[in-house]
């Protein structure tokens, strides 16, 4: 258990708002995830971070942006969500000092996004 | 990138092993198999990953064949906690690489555990 903390669990909201997801993690792990969760696709990767302010994209990073000021928060920012941005977005982090190849990865509970 | 192929779903009997298939033909000979589990709506669960061995952990057994196009996870005692969605995961992480943990998940199996 990485003590995963995701912010807000659920939230609903409209097209064309601003919506900021937060992870929190209590464990001093260097690495960061966000993926998004949609029935048919399985799990994709948004952004992921290997450091403070060091971040990249993932597969489906269009229309997302994050921000890693600090080790222990990742924050996704939908800057003016779409509906198909509704999703289940799951925070992940993996151990500091694992081999950057490993793929052990601690995930979080989840946020629920529905973008009306 | 490797593919994997499982089944969409698989019953077990509550006590007996459950065995899970993968397969993943396109695997190169320096990358990992990685297979995680999803119960209800949480987070992925990591549970094992090999190379070229078999392993085995607190969680779970892999089999992995020896020309490494498939393997099988196997849970020796199945509980009904243990019914949950069963990702077997590609593309696959070089050893020595440097992909930083980047997974990629498919539809993977469902295990439903019955009583």
């Amino acid at each position: 258990d990485a003590g995963i903390t995701q912010s807000p669990r659920h939230k609903v909201t409209e097209t064309g708002t601003p919506v900021t997801l937060r992870c929190h993690q209590t464990e001093n792990h260097r690495y960061m995830y966000w993926y998004r969760q949609d029935p048919g696709h399985g799990l994709r990767l948004i952004h992921y971070s290997y450091g403070v302010k060091d971040t990249d994209k993932g597969e489906v990073s269009d229309g997302y942006s994050v921000s890693r000021s600090k080790t222990e928060d990742f924050l996704l920012t939908l800057e003016s969500a779409t509906s198909s941005q509704t999703s289940v977005y799951f925070c992940a982090t993996k151990k500091t000092g694992a081999p950057a190849n490993t793929g052990e990865l601690f995930f979080g509970e989840g946020s629920r996004l529905t973008v009306l | 990138d490797a593919k994997t192929t499982q089944p969409t779903s698989m019953d077990c009997a509550e006590g007996r092993a459950a065995n899970l298939p993968c397969n993943h033909s396109t695997i190169s000979g320096n990358e990992y198999v990685y297979w995680y589990r999803q119960i209800h709506s949480q987070g992925p669960q990591y549970i094992i990953h090999g190379l070229k061995n078999n392993e085995t952990n607190e969680m779970a057994s892999l089999i992995i064949t020896e020309d490494r196009k498939s393997s099988t996870l196997i849970l020796p005692h199945a509980t009904l906690r243990d019914t949950a969605v069963y990702y077997c995961i590609g593309p696959y992480l070089k050893a020595g690489g440097t992909s930083y943990g980047k997974l990629t998940f498919g539809q993977g199996t469902i295990l439903t555990v019955h009583p």
